[in-house]
């Protein structure tokens, strides 16, 4: 498969436990984003790597927020102590410089 | 005032007719821009990227007027597949930022 994976495609969880979303890109790009979203939003940018450098992180990423791509291939978005308002979709896309997205499926998080 | 603007319609139109999204942008110094269509429930797909010279593919027509900041979205000839999300997206300092997207539905 030549796309961008991810993984899971659903999770539902209860608030305040932990979840981790995981991001494959596609090989040969450097970039990879993160972006929320939301029903009637457009997606909202989190954060993004170049290799393993994460390059930006957008203030919607609060504490409990913490992405990696330690070796510059697959990505983990960790979300701590989980509250109702972080439901949504979680949207990773890769890309090479200047160049537009291709975007993972999604993982769709519900915290009840 | 938002970075990225559009109409979330929803735009509800014949088959076979013609339909046009506009688009502004608020930062002049976006670099590059970008039309995505999003199915429910689904991923966002690169339909075109925008160029200054206005670029066409098949049915589809973009135009870019960077003067007046406004991105715009033709559609010839509608067909029922047509009908998703088309969000708008710039690019501006390395990532892309993208409107709220316009609901289109094309009625048989």
């Amino acid at each position: 498969d030549t796309g961008v994976s991810q993984d899971p495609r659903h999770k539902i969880t209860k608030r305040g436990q932990n979840v981790t979303f995981r991001c494959d890109p596609i090989s040969e790009h450097n970039r990879l984003y993160w972006y929320r979203q939301t029903l009637g939003q457009g997606p909202e940018f989190l954060t993004y790597f170049q290799n393993e450098a994460q390059l930006e992180k957008s203030r919607l990423l609060s504490d409990r927020f913490s992405a990696e791509r330690p070796k510059g291939s697959f990505s983990t978005l960790e979300i701590q102590r989980t509250e109702q308002g972080d439901s949504a979709m979680y949207l990773c896309a890769s890309s090479l410089k200047d160049h537009g997205y291709t975007f993972g499926s999604g993982t769709r998080l519900t915290v009840v | 005032r938002k970075e990225v603007e559009q109409d979330p319609g929803p735009f509800n139109v014949p088959e076979g007719a013609t339909v046009a999204f506009n688009c502004t942008y608020s930062n002049s110094a976006s670099q590059s821009f970008f039309w995505y269509r999003q199915d429910c429930r689904k991923e966002p797909k690169l339909l075109m990227s925008v160029y200054s010279s206005g670029n066409e593919d098949g049915r589809f027509t973009a135009q870019l007027n960077r003067a007046s900041q406004y991105i715009s979205l033709l559609i010839r000839d509608s067909k029922l597949s047509d009908s998703a999300t088309y969000l708008c997206a710039v690019r501006l300092d390395d990532k892309i930022i993208f409107g709220k997207g316009t609901r289109l539905h094309i009625l048989p």
